[in-house]
């Protein structure tokens, strides 16, 4: 079946550094989302891509969608304390039911 | 902007017993409503649509007679997880679709389910 897969589990960086997470599907997507989810929170929803190779930015979040649509990446520039979380891309499956990556979970130490 | 609400946030329970979680949509309807489950430190997986005037669709390997789902109207949807075991304790998430026209889903706050 469809699968969603992302890399890495987990990242740790300290504060002021960079991080990228990585998603890959199993299947062409028409749309790929990403949402973060704070510890002890529920997933927030950041962005949707649609496009073929698109790419779109908020403040120092940069997302992209792969000419093939079957991946993706978020990269943060220069992380804050407030950046920490975890981060899931996501697909529709049938419906609008979305299909979830485990997800990238940052730690970042000041 | 909408918003998801659900209630309980957090419920203890004796095994055995049955437990209602409501999933109300704010300020907007939804015919449909997506219920997730969650265990620490791991992905949602989807547990059922619910469906506003007919019945819900279970995704593969999930009891249909172990969580009830009910959409009442167009802003309620209930999961009823009944005769709860351990194994159920879990966080159970639902959503709703932001925008008919997209596939975004505003999420709930979830509920977090202990069965003792």
């Amino acid at each position: 079946g469809q699968q969603v897969m992302q890399i890495p589990q987990y990242q740790h960086v300290q504060e002021g550094e960079d991080f990228t997470t990585y998603c890959n599907s199993s299947t062409t997507l028409s749309n790929i989302q990403w949402y973060k989810q704070r510890p002890g929170g529920h997933p927030v929803f950041l962005i949707q891509l649609v496009k073929s190779g698109e790419v779109k930015k908020q403040k120092r979040l940069t997302f992209q969608f792969g000419e093939a649509k079957k991946n993706s990446s978020l990269h943060i520039t220069a992380t804050q304390t407030t950046d920490v979380g975890t981060y899931f891309c996501a697909g529709p499956q049938a419906g609008t039911a979305l299909i979830f990556g485990k997800g990238t979970t940052l730690s970042v130490s000041s | 902007g909408a918003v998801v609400s659900q209630h309980p946030s957090w419920v203890i329970c004796k095994s055995g017993t049955s437990v209602k979680i409501e999933c109300r949509s704010l300020d907007f309807q939804a015919t449909t409503m997506f219920w997730y489950r969650q265990f620490p430190k791991q992905s949602l997986m989807l547990m059922a649509t619910s469906n506003e005037g007919s019945k819900a669709t279970y995704e593969q390997g999930v009891e249909k007679d172990k969580f009830l789902i009910n959409h009442a109207s167009l802003t309620l949807s209930t999961l009823t997880v009944t005769s709860a075991h351990p194994e159920d304790s879990s966080f159970y998430i639902c959503s709703a679709p932001r925008d008919p026209s997209t596939d975004t889903q505003y999420f709930g706050p979830g509920t977090r389910l202990t069965v003792l």
